[in-house]
């Protein structure tokens, strides 16, 4: 099946700081792109869709200032957490459809742990 | 709308017994529904999908799901548990709300599989 990666698998950060997330789709075009993050024993929660070349439609609730995604080509989307602070704490996922997914499937990334100290 | 109901948060069987996870859903539209598994720190795997074809969906792992329209209904099952099953399982549902198909997960289940 189709392959997506995330880079970096794990980061920590001194608050203040900004961290930059990597979602890339190895064997396939991907038009939209999904940013999700992950508390301890929950679901995955939708921060924003991302379609290539043009701006993230953030869910409501979600700091677009904060958390900066731009999806320039159409196997590369980036996450950028913006001054990060612990309550950033968290598990950054990925995913990407084609424009030819039977049924919309989404592929996943492994994930990204980011720790804010 | 969509949205998507995990009746039960964990579900505890011994090593052979079958597994029953529940998930019902809701949508204005013809959904696709996907069941994924998630371990420990890792990423999503995507078990099966009902895009509307065949009723009874057969995946990997063993695992099949069956597509029940009249009770909104697409239960994950497994014959028979291994230990390596033990995971946490999402149930999705997208249909084409607003023009888009989003995805919406439910809360999980928790598998947990005694010796």
């Amino acid at each position: 099946g189709a392959v997506v990666s995330q880079h970096p698998s794990r980061v920590i950060c001194k608050s203040g700081t900004s961290v930059k997330i990597e979602c890339r789709s190895l064997d396939f075009q991907a038009t939209t792109m999904f940013w999700y993050r992950q508390f301890p024993k929950q679901s995955l929660m939708l921060m924003a869709t991302s379609n290539e070349g043009s701006k993230a439609t953030y869910e409501q609730g979600v700091e677009k200032d904060k958390f900066l995604i731009n999806h320039a080509s159409l196997t590369l989307s980036t996450l950028t957490v913006t001054s990060a602070h612990p309550e950033d704490s968290s598990f950054y996922i990925c995913s990407a459809r084609s424009s030819g997914a039977v049924g919309n499937e989404q592929f996943f990334g492994p994930g990204t742990r980011l720790t804010v100290l | 709308a969509q949205s998507v109901t995990q009746l039960d948060s964990h579900v505890s069987v011994s090593e052979g017994t079958p597994v029953l996870l529940r998930c019902n859903y809701s949508s204005s539209y013809s959904p696709s529904l996907f069941w994924y598994v998630q371990h420990p720190n890792k990423g999503l795997q995507l078990l099966l999908k009902y895009t509307s074809a065949a009723t009874l969906v057969k995946g990997i792992n063993g695992f099949e799901a069956e597509f029940k329209k009249s009770e909104t209904s697409f239960h994950l099952t497994k014959p028979s548990a291994h230990m390596s099953d033990a995971a946490e399982y999402f149930c999705v549902v997208s249909d084409e709300s607003g023009g888009s198909y989003i995805p919406t997960f439910g809360r999980g289940t928790s598998l947990i599989v005694h010796p």
